[in-house]
């Protein structure tokens, strides 16, 4: 079993690009939550999706991010017009009930110049 | 708002030592309580999960105890291990899903 899966491992985007960053949940887990750890901070939550359903996006900033987790396929956490304050890592982790251990993926590390 | 408190943010000892790492949350309407370890630039790795039920769960060298009137947990290293270094996080889930963290305590355990 395969555990969470992320990709790209290290993403580099110029201010005012887009940032797509991907999230394979292991095999049987339906709930996925995405977590911010900014550089010397720790990690913070972001957004927690159910297939087809946000359901929780209170730790989401208001503008330029988004999520969504489709029937098939990974969940995606897209940052629109990226500034240097969107420079860290993005873990992803899921779960297989709501309040189940949750398994974290390795992290996309993005960084904006 | 909920905050989560680790004590100490670092700790160096020698290898063979027993070691404490403390876990404080603000909380009590704790559901779960999840210890983690992140290597410098990876992920995180799941250690133990404790519900509110229990008082305490140990893997291997391994034993997380949690005492929820008081808000507090402690896990325990048995007979440390330069491979122990690591970064060592607590995260607190209440009635919602989300994990809220500590800011890690950082062990280096000394050959």
């Amino acid at each position: 079993n395969a555990g969470v899966m992320q990709n790209p491992r290290h993403l580099v985007r110029r201010r005012g690009q887009e940032a797509r960053l991907r999230c394979s949940p292991m095999k049987g887990h339906s709930h996925v939550y995405w977590y911010r750890q900014l550089p010397e901070e720790g990690l913070k939550f972001m957004v927690y999706l159910q297939k087809e359903n946000i359901i929780d996006e209170s730790g989401m900033p208001k503008e330029r991010f988004s999520a969504e987790f489709p029937k098939e396929g990974p969940s995606i956490l897209r940052i629109q017009q990226v500034v240097r304050g969107d420079s860290a890592a993005y873990f992803c982790a899921s779960s297989q009930g709501r309040q189940e251990t949750q398994y974290f993926g390795p992290g996309t590390r993005l960084l904006v110049l | 708002k909920q905050e989560v408190t680790q004590i100490p943010a670092a700790l160096s000892v020698p290898e063979g030592e027993n070691l404490v790492l403390n876990c404080s949350f603000t909380d009590s309407a704790i559901y779960n309580l999840q210890w983690f370890r992140q290597d410098p630039g990876k992920g995180l790795t799941s250690l133990l999960l404790i519900q509110s039920s229990q008082r305490e769960q140990t893997s291997g060298r391994l034993n997380a105890s949690l005492d929820k009137s008081s808000g507090r947990s402690t896990l325990y290293i048995a007979a440390s291990q330069p491979g122990d270094s690591a970064t060592y996080l607590c995260a607190f889930q209440g009635r919602g899903s989300r994990l809220t963290f500590g800011e890690g305590t950082q062990l280096t355990v000394n050959p």
